[in-house]
């Protein structure tokens, strides 16, 4: 069965710092893994995605990196601002067919001012 | 339209009511997705339909929970004799393909089962 964990819980930074979000996966069998980025009392909105087949995915500040043989994955956050303050998950597809994915507690960030 | 829509946004309902919650995917968008999310946790699947049928129901908790998906575009999630149990955030979310073009989500149902 599938587990999914990110490391840490909640986090707490000042605004212009780098950050690291990591996420582990304990079936290295998947088709795909997604970041998600929740705000309070929301749906959630698709940060990255990235194919098994593929090491990383980039957009804007964001980096998102995939070692599966390892069952890892982190999301790099570059010059973080207090807007990117919500919560992120990971989610990794249930099988090989890209159905069904099992997402991660999330992580916590605050960015402060 | 533009996204997955959801409605209600908010549900109060009482214990041992039956409630439905829907969902309206992305046009064209054939795979369809049922979660539940409680306070603190990363949402749990529970039901996946690709067209009208339920490709994979494994994650219903039990059997006063139904989706249905009659015409392959608008979902239906239907919870009887609810608990208080039940109480979480319901998500939807859709995708064009099985999934591997990743997944949109809606903004969610919260039920609250008082």
């Amino acid at each position: 069965k599938q587990e999914v964990t990110q490391i840490p819980a909640a986090l707490s930074v000042p605004e212009g710092e780098n950050l690291v979000l990591n996420c582990s996966f304990t079936d290295s069998a998947i088709y795909n893994l997604q970041w998600f980025r929740q705000d309070p009392g929301k749906g959630l909105t698709s940060l990255l995605l990235i194919q098994s087949s593929q090491r990383e995915q980039t957009s804007g500040r964001l980096n998102a990196s995939l070692d599966k043989s390892s069952g890892r994955s982190t999301l790099y956050i570059a010059a973080s601002q207090p807007g990117d303050s919500a919560t992120y998950l990971c989610a990794v597809s249930r099988d090989n067919y890209g159905q069904n994915f099992v997402f991660g507690p999330g992580t916590r960030l605050s960015v402060l001012p | 339209g533009a996204g997955v829509s959801q409605t209600p946004s908010n549900k109060v309902t009482e214990k041992g009511k039956y409630v439905e919650l829907r969902c309206d995917p992305i046009s064209g968008h054939t795979a369809l997705y049922w979660y539940r999310q409680s306070l603190g946790q990363g949402p749990e699947f529970l039901i996946y339909f690709q067209g009208t049928g339920a490709a994979d129901d494994s994650g219903l908790p039990n059997d006063r929970f139904f989706a249905v998906r009659p015409e392959g575009s608008v979902s239906t999630l239907k919870i009887q004799r609810t608990e208080r149990g039940d109480s979480a955030v319901y998500l939807c979310a859709s995708s064009s393909t099985g999934g591997g073009g990743g997944q949109f989500f809606g903004p969610g149902t919260r039920l609250t089962v008082l």
